[in-house]
Parts: C-alpha cells; structure tokens; sequence
C-alpha cells in the first residue's frame, strides 16, 4: 500500500531565504508525482509534476527532483516571499485509475 | 483554456438530509473526473473517479455515491447525511489516466450539524 509522508509539517523561515520541502514514499512504482499548493480555505493549485522517467521539473522559483528509487523528492523554493506562505502537497499516482495517493503537506510561513 | 466549477462553496446541513454537490469543466472534452475528500487530521483522500458519461469507480466504501449525468459533469451525493460526511470537498479533472496532470476545483466546504 502507497504511503506518502512529508516532513516538516510546519516550517517558518524569514523572507529570502531559499528553503527544500521534503516528500517520502513507499513504493517506487509510480507513474508520475505532482506538487500542490493550497491556501487556508482554497482548492488546490497544481505546481509541477514529473512524469516516473524524470529527474527534476523547474518552474520561476520552484524546482521540483524525483529520486524513483529511494522514494524521495523534494521541492526547492529559491529566495522565499510572504506570497509562498501556503501548504505544500505532494502526491503519487500509483495504478491506472488516476487516483492521487496525498502527504499531509508541509505549511510553510515566510 | 479549462476551467473547473463546484458549488455550492459553503454548505451546512443537518444530519439525516439529503446533499448534492456539483462540479463541472469548461474548455475540454471528455476528462478524467474526481471527487476527493479533505477532512482534518485525515488528509486528501480519493472518493470516486469517472474516465465517461454514466461511468463511476468507488474508492472507499461511504454514505456517499456520484453520477456524471453529462460528459462536463460530476455530481456527489447522499440520501441522509452523517456527521462524520464533513469536511471539504475537491473535484478535479485530467486528460486521461497514466502521466496526466490533475486540476482542482475551489472546494465545497460541508458542515454537518
């Protein structure tokens, strides 16, 4: 059974520093995973995703690894702002259903 | 460009009524639908997903069922509402299955009292 943790849950940090969020998984057999921001009370903004073939996505500030066969991947935010203050989800997707198997996120406050 | 609508954004029902929470998708044809719930201390968690028009997998069994009525349209609901069916909940859409990236909803916030 997939399981995917993320370590801090809570991480504070003063403007300008850059800063890596940590995610963990059980199983290495994923089709791709995707990185999520979420503000108090909001949907889900998709922020990357890697396809299981790759090792690392960028996007502005943010960039995303995959390391498939330790069961990792991190998140690195460069030169943080008050704006990046939100929860930060990473999610695996398994099977073929398309189902996402979710962390509990990291809140991240700058 | 895709856009994903759920209403209603806030909702609050007593126990034993019945619920309806729509979702739909603009600017795409025949997506991926899904219905995941978001309850405190339990994180994200898949409900049901639907790849066609009258086609729905259940992920977890509950007091909650879904349609999709039309292509555009996913539909969540229940006869008589429990306590425990509070929580926030996310539609989301994607291209198909596999390597496709999922988009969220605004959530519908239930409150069942």
């Amino acid at each position: 059974k997939q399981e995917v943790t993320q370590i801090p849950a809570a991480l504070s940090v003063p403007e300008g520093e850059n800063l890596v969020l940590n995610c963990s998984f059980t199983d290495s057999a994923i089709y791709n995973l995707q990185w999520f921001r979420q503000d108090p009370g909001k949907g889900l903004t998709s922020l990357l995703l890697i396809q299981s073939s790759q090792r690392e996505q960028t996007s502005g500030r943010l960039n995303a690894s995959l390391d498939k066969s330790s069961g990792r991947s991190t998140l690195y935010i460069a030169a943080s702002q008050p704006g990046d203050s939100a929860t930060y989800l990473c999610a695996v997707r398994s099977g073929n259903t398309g189902k996402l198997i979710f962390g509990q996120g990291t809140t991240l406050q700058v | 460009s895709q856009t994903i609508h759920q209403w209603p954004a806030t909702l609050v029902q007593p126990v034993g009524s019945p619920l309806s929470l729509e979702c739909t998708v603009e600017g795409t044809s025949n997506p991926n639908l899904y219905w995941y719930r978001q309850a405190a201390g339990r994180g994200l968690q898949l409900l049901f997903y639907s790849v066609g028009i009258g086609q729905i997998s259940s992920e977890v069994p509950q007091n909650l069922s879904a349609s999709r009525p039309q292509d555009r349209q996913f539909i969540l609901s229940s006869k008589k509402l429990l306590l425990s069916d509070s929580g926030f909940y996310l539609c989301a859409w994607s291209y198909g299955t596999g390597m496709y990236e999922q988009y969220f909803g605004p959530g519908t916030r239930l409150t069942v009292t």
